[in-house]
């Protein structure tokens, strides 16, 4: 079974500090992806990547940054954490697929409060 | 911008009845994936259609596809108590960089299967 990690899964820090989530993947893939979850908002996408160090913006990126330095790792950081970015973090992976359809696995999320 | 919204928000049946979910998407999509979530914990992947599909089964799960509509639905028959999550559709487009799916998710039906 595919395993996505996720470093913590509740965690509280203060408004203005940086902050990094960490995830890691087991199954040699090759995409990995940062989505946050909010109430009446569904998934939303922040970042992803389809390679080690390549990384794209997705639909809220703002006040996000991401590193991939490692196939298996994938990092989000939050540059001077805000009360608004207090939410649900799910990370997930998949392979590429190249024209077909990949599922993406997800890890069991941080629950991340900014105080 | 969210593109699947699921339809009912919420519904409750008595175990061994029917749950019908349904989706509706705004834009052409390479495939569209089920995705179910228990309380707290991360989304486990269900199914899979792709644009040229229309129908597809998995177990007790069964989901349709309309494009023309742009719409699906996914039925679980005989369900169980255990059946008790969220479940949301996820409109996929290809990663055109690397491979792959970016997933949008709609905001989710939350099913409560009572005994």
């Amino acid at each position: 079974d595919v395993k996505v990690t996720q470093s913590s899964r509740y965690l509280v820090k203060r408004t203005g500090e940086k902050v990094f989530l960490e995830c890691v993947q087991d199954m040699d893939h090759e995409n990995m992806f940062w989505y946050r979850q909010d109430p009446g908002l569904g998934l939303r996408l922040i970042y992803f990547s389809y390679d080690v160090k390549m990384k794209e913006k997705g639909d809220i990126p703002e006040g996000y940054s991401v590193s991939r330095e490692k196939k298996e790792r994938f990092s989000l950081i939050l540059e001077s954490a805000s009360t608004n970015q207090t939410s649900m973090y799910l990370c997930a992976s998949s392979h590429r697929g190249l024209r077909r359809g990949q599922p993406q696995h997800f890890g069991d999320g941080t629950r991340l409060s900014i105080l | 911008s969210q593109q699947g919204e699921e339809d009912p928000q919420a519904l409750s049946i008595q175990e061994g009845e029917n749950a019908t979910m349904n989706c509706s998407y705004k834009t052409s999509i390479n495939n569209l994936q089920w995705y179910r979530q228990n309380s707290g914990r991360g989304l486990v992947h269900l199914i899979l259609i792709r644009s040229n599909e229309r129908e597809k089964h998995s177990g007790r799960l069964r989901v349709t596809l309309d494009t023309s509509k742009k719409s699906s639905s996914l039925l679980i028959t005989a369900s169980r108590a255990a059946d008790t999550a969220s479940y949301f559709c996820a409109t996929a487009l290809l990663i055109l960089t690397g491979g792959g799916n970016k997933l949008t998710f709609g905001t989710g039906t939350q099913l409560k299967v009572e005994l």
